[in-house]
């Protein structure tokens, strides 16, 4: 079983759609990280956060320590949000190594 | 803002040929990566270096080795690609420390063995 793992693996929707993905974890962490990955490669930190909630726009990403889960929310969602989203965790004992997610791809429809 | 480029977007090399990635960083940053990207298995960490001449295996050090001989700079080899190493590679940087772990990614290489 992956130390984290993500959901849906895939996400098609329509503009305008409220998007949720979610990330579960089964270790023991300092922070967890929401990233974004346009086609072509490149990698964006979105997120990251060790508790509560953080809004930056129309994305929001809030964490669960308890139940070691977090959600990815997109409002209003529109094509350039089209990306795979990546879920990782930093490791309670580590400043550098992150436990990475599979990412969600997400097509968002016109 | 932080800058990690990367040396080649696209590079092509035949099974046997020696491979080296370059990765160059503009921000000071401590912490230096190296991982590949496949299809499915999300992002997989290579070698990292938290200083100039250190290095510490990551998941899956096998068939590669790494130099930082300077802070701004962490370079991937491949001693002899193979096909299995066909794949795409990313570069990240973070700038070392207690909760200053967010990493800054490069563009990436596509790296075909035929």
């Amino acid at each position: 079983k992956n130390e984290v793992e993500q959901s849906p693996q895939n996400l098609t929707a329509q503009e305008g759609e409220f998007i949720t993905i979610n990330c579960s974890y089964s270790v023991g962490i300092s922070a967890l990280h929401w990233l974004q990955q346009h086609p072509g490669g490149g990698i964006v930190s979105l997120f990251m956060l060790s508790s509560g909630k953080k809004k930056h726009g129309r994305l929001i990403a809030t964490i669960n320590i308890q139940e070691k889960h977090s959600s990815l929310h997109i409002t209003a969602s529109h094509p350039r949000d089209s990306a795979v989203y990546i879920c990782a965790v930093t490791l309670m004992d580590s400043n550098y190594q992150l436990i990475w997610g599979a990412g969600t791809k997400l097509i968002i429809k016109p | 803002d932080v800058k990690v480029t990367q040396s080649s977007r696209y590079l092509v090399k035949r099974t046997g040929e020696k491979v080296f990635l370059e990765c160059v960083q503009d921000m000071d940053h401590e912490n230096m990566f190296w991982y590949r990207q496949d299809p499915g298995l999300g992002l997989r960490l290579i070698y990292f270096s938290y200083d100039v001449k250190m290095k510490e295996k990551g998941d899956i050090p096998e068939g590669y080795s790494v130099s930082r001989e300077k802070k701004e700079r962490f370079s991937l080899i491949l001693e002899s690609a193979s096909t299995n190493q066909t794949s795409m590679y990313l570069c990240a940087s973070s700038p070392g420390g207690v909760n200053t772990d967010t990493q800054y990614f490069g563009p990436g290489t596509r790296l075909t063995v035929l």
